[in-house]
């Protein structure tokens, strides 16, 4: 079983801060790493896909993959309560589960002013 | 920008009734996929599907469902029997270059089995 963990939160961070969020996978297969955004009651919205080790920035949102030790992460800067909502981490596995996507838990992030 | 549209919205139906959720994916986009979320769980993938034919299915996707292309625009996701426990929002996704690529959402449809 593959296997996405995230810490459930909830993280609570005071606006203009820096948020760190955190996902480990399982599978040494995985190839694609995404960060969904999710509102209470509302779809998953991509914010962020990272396929190779290292950090990808954009905007004040940063990802970094380390597919050595697993572990996804998202930094948001600057925080606001806008941000305020459900982070989930989705990794794609390799080998037969094509394209399909595994997600975490989420990790509800609350910003307040 | 382009986005996945799903209808309805909501869907209420008794236990045992037949339900068709729809979806109409992005344009250019050639992989579809169906995902669920109970409330308070996680997001489930049910199915992914390319070229007309399922390309890889869950657990979760047994004989009640199935999933169809009528035509160049309509994605469709039938549940032949429904129980208690399908009760979820359903989710759509479709994607342009496969496998590895990012999935964009549609808002989901809210099923509710009485």
């Amino acid at each position: 079983q593959k296997e996405v963990e995230q810490n459930s939160g909830p993280l609570s961070v005071p606006e203009g801060a820096i948020a760190s969020l955190n996902c480990t996978y399982s599978d040494r297969g995985s190839q694609s790493f995404f960060w969904y955004r999710q509102y209470s009651g509302k779809s998953p919205e991509l914010i962020m896909s990272i396929y190779s080790n290292g950090d990808k920035e954009d905007g004040r949102f940063t990802a970094q993959l380390n597919k050595a030790s697993q572990y996804v992460s998202l930094l948001i800067r600057d925080s606001q309560p806008s941000d305020s909502a459900t982070y989930l981490c989705a990794v794609a596995g390799g080998g037969s589960t094509l394209g399909r996507l595994y997600f975490g838990r989420g990790t509800q992030l609350t910003v307040w002013p | 920008e382009p986005e996945v549209t799903q209808t309805p919205s909501h869907q209420v139906t008794q236990m045992g009734q037949e339900v068709i959720l729809r979806c109409v994916p992005i344009s250019n986009h050639l992989y579809f996929y169906w995902y669920r979320q109970i409330l308070g769980q996680k997001v489930e993938f049910l199915v992914s599907f390319y070229n007309n034919e399922i390309s890889e299915k869950s657990e979760i996707f047994d004989d009640q469902f199935s999933v169809e292309r009528p035509d160049g625009s309509n994605f469709t996701l039938k549940i032949r029997s429904t129980k208690l426990e399908d009760s979820a929002m359903y989710f759509c996704a479709s994607s342009d270059r496969g496998a590895y690529q990012p999935q964009h959402f549609g808002d989901g449809t809210r099923l509710s089995i009485l």
